[in-house]
């Protein structure tokens, strides 16, 4: 089967960075997104990674490990505002026939 | 940024009935849509993938003669949940991706419907 491996809940204080794991297993494998997600909102894009390294877009960066089907999202300058479910995603497949598999999710709170 | 706007955003209705669910692509069109189901404090499970003018193709365990899927247009999905038991009451978001936007791998969401069978 397919799976996204998520730390359950993360907890850090403002003005803090904060890493958030991913691991996966998945029939294929096309690129790592993350998304943010406030609760009874929609999911938000955040970052995407495609080949090995780093990106980074503002106070967030990304990173994956294609070898070890391993990535993480680092917050940096945690504002109180950033308290929210994190969830990594893969397209599992080509142009025509991909889906996104989302992992297990992992809730953020930002304290004081 | 692209939007994708779902309708509506709750829903009660009495179990047996049926209840459609629109997502529709505002500023492009979108081939292929996602459907995911939400139980609260958890993941974005795939439900389907409705592709334009196709069948839509479903999940392992997702029942497509309850879950009706019509992708009639390159912008608009629709979902009918039928015969409606309290156990589908769920948070339903639809998603797509922008055409030439697969190197970015970022989806577009709906704002999702809250459906609650009495």
């Amino acid at each position: 089967g397919q799976s996204l491996e998520q730390p359950s809940e993360v907890t850090a204080v403002e003005g803090a960075i904060v890493q958030i794991n991913c691991t996966y297993q998945t029939s294929g494998f096309y690129g790592l997104s993350w998304y943010q997600q406030h609760d009874g909102g929609a999911p938000t894009f955040l970052s995407y990674n495609g080949l090995d390294g780093l990106e980074e877009t503002g106070r967030f960066s990304s990173f994956l490990s294609r070898s070890d089907s391993y990535g993480y999202l680092l917050l940096q300058e945690l504002q109180m505002k950033d308290s929210a479910s994190y969830f990594c995603a893969v397209r599992d497949g080509p142009s025509g026939t991909y889906k996104y598999i989302f992992g297990t999710g992992t809730r953020l709170k930002v304290l004081a | 940024g692209a939007v994708v706007s779902q309708h509506p955003s709750r829903v009660i209705c009495k179990s047996g009935t049926s209840v459609k669910i629109e997502c529709r692509s505002l500023d492009f069109q979108a081939t292929t849509m996602f459907w995911y189901r939400q139980f609260p404090k958890q993941s974005l499970m795939l439900m389907a993938t409705s592709n334009e003018g196709s069948k839509a193709t479903y999940e392992q365990g997702v029942e497509k003669d309850k879950f009706l899927i019509n992708h009639a247009s390159l912008t608009l999905s629709t979902l009918t949940v039928t015969s409606a038991h309290p156990e589908d009451s769920s948070f339903y978001i639809c998603s797509a991706r922008r055409g030439g936007a697969l190197g970015t791998g970022e989806l577009f969401f709906g704002e999702g419907s809250r459906l609650t069978v009495l």
